[in-house]
């Protein structure tokens, strides 16, 4: 099946520990991203990655550190997790950076700290 | 900067009633405007984009870049419309190249009632 696929598809945790998310595309795409949908819904972008380099990088805090070994995949660390980064993660991918090509997301990953 | 407004969170009608999502954006450069559909358990997906000038599922949306707005349109409200949109926005140079990041609004839950 092709698409985009992200886990865990939940994440619960105590605050203080270190997480990582991972999330893989099938779909050729060369260009990835991190977005979080806070509470209210709200989504932002956090992380965009272009072949493996990153092109974007929104005010995140420095606890959260992306990582692309290939262009297929694109994973989120988070160390030292906080209550307020209890979210919806979402991965999504699309076909180049520089082109109109939409985003296909994944199903996200609902992380919720305790 | 890129800025997306729905200024509706949420928003009820009947079954067969028009319904039209309101979007309205920010941007000094040439944008590219979408809309995207989460349904209930399902991942975010394109529902439409302004560049196809399509109509998907029945809905429609027009950029009108004088308004700055982007607003999607149904004549005829269906209950499996019922689901969170979000408008978005992503920004090009003049030669139309995208910038990649995409900009959400801050989404509209759209109910229809039987």
């Amino acid at each position: 099946d092709t698409a985009v696929s992200q886990t865990p598809k939940y994440l619960v945790t105590q605050m203080g520990n270190d997480k990582s998310i991972k999330c893989e595309q099938n779909l050729g795409h060369d260009t990835m991203y991190w977005y979080k949908q806070d509470s209210k819904k709200f989504l932002k972008i956090m992380f965009s990655y272009n072949n493996k380099e990153l092109i974007i990088n929104e005010t995140v805090p420095n606890r959260f550190s992306p990582k692309s070994p290939d262009k297929a995949h694109l994973n989120l660390h988070i160390n030292s997790l906080e209550l307020g980064d209890s979210a919806v993660y979402f991965c999504a991918s699309s076909r180049k950076r520089s082109d109109n090509s939409p985003l296909h997301f994944g199903n996200g990953t609902r992380l919720t700290v305790t | 900067a890129q800025r997306v407004t729905q200024p509706e969170k949420l928003l009820s009608v009947f079954k067969g009633a028009p319904v039209e999502l309101k979007c309205n954006y920010s941007y000094s450069g040439s944008p590219e405007l979408f809309w995207y559909v989460q349904y209930s358990r399902q991942r975010l997906q394109l529902l439409l984009r302004h560049i196809s000038r399509e109509s998907i599922k029945g809905f429609t949306a027009d950029l009108n870049k004088g308004e700055t707005s982007f607003h999607l349109k149904k004549p005829f409200a269906q209950e499996e419309d019922s689901a969170m949109y979000y408008c978005a926005l992503r920004g090009s140079n003049a030669g139309g190249t995208s910038y990649g990041k995409l900009t959400f609004g801050q989404g509209t839950i759209l109910t229809v009632h039987p």
